[in-house]
Order: C-alpha cells, then structure tokens, then sequence
C-alpha cells in the first residue's frame, strides 16, 4: 500500500491477556521500527528490525513483549499477560536505507 | 547508545511570531536528523529534515539548522499559525537507529 499500516486501530484487552498488534510497512522499506507513545508523553523506542540483520530488541521493556518481522515485511509485535502500564498507542515506521521514516496511524491498546 | 534532549517541553506563542525548538545529542556518529509534527490524536508526520553534511535547510516557513561541533540542532517556524499548534519531535539517527527527543507542544495564540 501508500503508507504504513497498523491493525487494529483499537484494542481493548482484559488484564492477563495476549495480544498481537500487526504492522505493514511501506513495500520495499527495509527499516521497520516499533515505538510505544503514552499518553501526552514522547515516542518510546521498543524494537528496530533492518533486513536480514538480528533486529535492536533494546527499547523491549520486559520480557512479557516480543516482536518478529516475517519475510523481510509484516511484523508483529506481541505482549503477553498484559498490564494497565501496557495501555498506550503502539506506533509502527518504516524507512528504506537510513532516511525518510513514515509512520502508521498506531494501535491504541487499553487493558482493563 | 545515542541521547537526545529537546527543549522547551511547552511552548507558547503569538500568531506572527516565531517559534525555535532546540535539540542536543550525543553520539557523534548520528547523521540524520528530521523533525515530526504530531497533531492531537494523530501520527507524527515528517516536516522537515537535514543530514549531517548540511548546516542549514529550509522549506517555507520551517528552517532547520545543525552545528555538528555542537552536537545540536533547531527548529525554527516563523509567522506562526494557529494550524502550527502540534507536538513537535526532533531526532537523531545513528546506524539507522532512531531516538526521538521527548517532544514539544507548541501552542500558537491567534
């Protein structure tokens, strides 16, 4: 497609849940990036994925978060046993080479 | 690994007047530097950016200015508008790896 693009846009999720938040970058960009944006604060680096290379798994916050990245494309980032502290909106970018990162609308989660 | 800071984290002008966001980093490997804009409920949305190999770009009313020996960079928007009201990033890539400052919400006063 024309842009990034992120489902689902809403999520609403029991505490102690799974969830799998999907991201599809832009076609041909090789750089894909996961940020997370509570509310009213900055953008949060979670992971990075570039080509074939073992992707920054740095910015993960605990090891209940996990993310792949299938066929160079798609990627999918997936919480488990989900906490209140997860809610926020869960932003995916992607970049061809170092330049000119687009970003998706975000998944809002909320986990009651 | 790389640190950016931003500031001011708020900002509030005049209609007409101009508004400058500054950012440091650390890593002097960072070469890439772009600005976001990110409206209220919205995505961050790239304005402008400017690469190691340049000390100054402009687009309209948006000019961005790099003093690597510094290690800063600023955003300057003038003849503000109402519409310029948004959050505002800076950034800095290293290796491809991106690190957002902490935003600043700029609030231009009709």
């Amino acid at each position: 497609g024309a842009g990034v693009s992120q489902s689902p846009s809403n999520k609403v999720t029991e505490k102690g849940k799974d969830v799998e938040l999907r991201c599809d970058p832009i076609s041909g960009h090789t750089a894909l990036y996961w940020y997370r944006q509570s509310l009213g604060q900055g953008l949060e680096f979670l992971i990075y994925f570039q080509g074939n290379s073992a992707p920054d798994k740095s910015g993960l916050p605990s090891d209940r978060f996990s993310a792949e990245r299938t066929g160079g494309s798609v990627s999918t980032l997936t919480i488990q046993r989900t906490q209140q502290e997860d809610s926020a909106v869960y932003l995916c970018a992607s970049s061809l080479q170092t330049y000119g990162y687009t970003f998706g609308s975000g998944t809002r989660l909320t986990v009651v | 690994g790389e640190n950016v800071e931003q500031h001011p984290s708020t900002l509030s002008v005049q209609e007409g007047d101009s508004a400058v966001i500054k950012c440091t980093y650390s890593d002097s490997a960072s070469n890439y530097f772009p600005w976001y804009k990110q409206e209220l409920g919205k995505r961050p949305q790239l304005i402008i950016d400017i690469r190691s190999n340049v000390g100054e770009k402009k687009d309209q009313r948006i000019a961005v200015t790099l003093n690597k020996t510094a290690k800063h960079f600023s955003l300057h928007i003038t003849e503000t508008q109402p519409e310029d009201s948004a959050v505002y990033f800076c950034a800095a890539s290293s290796y491809q790896k991106v690190t957002f400052g902490i935003g600043t919400k700029l609030q231009v006063i009709p």
